[in-house]
């Protein structure tokens, strides 16, 4: 089975960092995606993640520990239009199982 | 520009009605795609095709059938639509893409359908 947690709801500041982090339990793993998604709108790719380490594209950064389960989205300067849900996403054999979102708030 | 369709966009129906989503895309990919959103649950697979004569169920299959008219068309039925049914709906494509990771296997997503069953 596929077990994929990440937290419902976070909230920071216009030019703030914020983290989100993912757990997955998962009976297989070719990699692990994460994609935002604006509200009534389609997912979209932001990153991939196969080997352990951290892969940093522009102010959007993801972070994966195998052994542990374990990856992170990093989102650094934050805009008011990066405030969308972040899904974390566990690839196995062309299939995704993707957690249930997490919608960040980005305030003034 | 090469893009995944969804039609209809938006439906309201009843319960007991078949209904039928589809999608088509110009990407040129095999790989298709329907998955159901409901708030809180994120993302559920409910059938995949890895080309025209191969159909699979996803995880929550029952309820639904699909069929893969060509490669680039893949449509979604409700035979007998009830309310737990309502939610949004996306389909999507896939491709091996090449990155500084190596190969991926990307999913490019529809639109969605916002299906309300009544």
């Amino acid at each position: 089975g596929q077990n994929i947690d990440q937290p419902t709801e976070m909230t920071a500041t216009e030019g703030a960092i914020v983290q989100i982090n993912c757990t997955y339990q998962t009976s297989g793993f070719n990699g692990l995606f994460w994609y935002q998604q604006h509200a009534g709108e389609a997912p979209t790719f932001l990153s991939y993640n196969v080997l352990d380490g951290l892969e940093e594209k522009g102010r959007f950064s993801s972070f994966l520990s195998r052994s542990k389960g374990y990856s992170y989205l990093l989102l650094k300067e934050l805009q008011m239009k990066d405030s969308a849900s972040y899904l974390c996403a566990v690839s196995n054999d062309y299939k995704l199982s993707f957690g249930a979102g997490t919608t960040v708030t980005v305030r003034a | 520009d090469a893009d995944v369709t969804q039609t209809p966009r938006n439906r309201i129906t009843k319960t007991g009605k078949r209904i039928m989503l589809e999608c088509s895309q110009t990407k040129g990919h095999d790989r298709m795609y329907w998955y159901r959103q409901d708030p809180g649950l994120g993302l559920r697979l409910i059938y995949y095709s890895f080309d025209v004569k191969d159909i699979n169920k996803g995880e929550i299959s029952d309820g639904y059938s699909v069929s893969r008219q060509a490669q680039a068309k893949f449509s979604l039925s409700l035979e007998s639509a009830i309310p737990n049914q309502t939610a949004l709906y996306f389909c999507a494509t896939s491709a091996v893409t090449s990155g500084r990771m190596g190969s991926y296997n990307e999913q490019f997503f529809g639109p969605g359908t916002r299906l309300t069953v009544l």
